[in-house]
């Protein structure tokens, strides 16, 4: 299985900052990796594919970067809503993996 | 607009096998060229893949599942299935539905997810 570590686990900061989480894949995925945001009590939903692609209906400030095994989403102007956990997954090869994690909270 | 809503029990005992369903609205679960797949995440914890499925019954499974695990799909009822036998306090996770997009040559994302089900294991 390929394994993707996010970073960092958690995350504080504050509406209107700039933020990134990182993304590293256990091996070469290309671009095949997907982000999601998840709300608590909320089914995960998709923000970015392929790497870079928005998904219909995201926000411009969200955006994604990356190739082989580092991916980075970027948050640019955080506002309320965007406090949540955010998730990666490989789409490169089966089983489907995600990243553990990271939980993105005011500060 | 695709809806996925998932159905089944809620409290399975240990041993025994949680079946779920997932019906799907708003589309034929023929068309195109989605799979449909499982997703879980224990309580506080992050999400696992489970596996996916064709219409013509093409499955890929989790290998961390799979002797335990099957999937069916019934395009008559526009719905398809998740059983997982053997069960333990482990299998307790909230279980999610969700259509899985391909793209070009990877295996895709996941863009129509239900609202998800809890299912607990216990006697």
């Amino acid at each position: 299985d390929i394994q993707m570590t996010q970073s960092p686990s958690s995350l504080s900061a504050s509406v209107g900052d700039r933020v990134t989480i990182t993304c590293r894949a256990s091996q070469s995925i290309d671009n095949y990796l997907n982000w999601y945001q998840q709300k608590p009590g909320k089914a995960p939903k998709l923000l970015i594919y392929a790497a870079s692609s928005l998904h219909s209906g995201v926000p411009s400030r969200f955006s994604g970067s990356g190739s082989g095994t580092d991916f980075t989403l970027t948050i640019s102007g955080l506002l309320p809503e965007d406090f949540a956990a955010y998730y990666c997954q490989q789409s490169y090869s089966i089983p489907l993996t995600f990243g553990q994690g990271t939980k993105l909270e005011i500060k | 607009q695709v809806h996925l809503q998932e159905s089944g029990p809620g409290l399975v005992k240990p041993s025994q096998t949680l079946s779920l369903t997932c019906t799907v609205s708003g589309g034929s679960i023929s068309s195109g060229t989605y799979y449909w797949t499982w997703i879980r995440q224990p309580a506080g914890k992050g999400l696992e893949w489970i596996g996916r499925i064709f219409t013509s019954g093409t499955t890929n499974y989790n290998p961390s599942l799979k002797s335990r695990l099957s999937m069916s799909v019934d395009t008559s009822k526009n719905q398809f299935s998740l059983k997982l036998s053997s069960v333990t306090a482990a299998d307790t996770a909230l279980y999610y539905c969700a259509r899985l997009t391909p793209w070009e040559y990877s295996y895709g994302f996941n863009d129509y997810w239900g609202q998800g089900t809890l299912v607990t294991v216990s006697s």
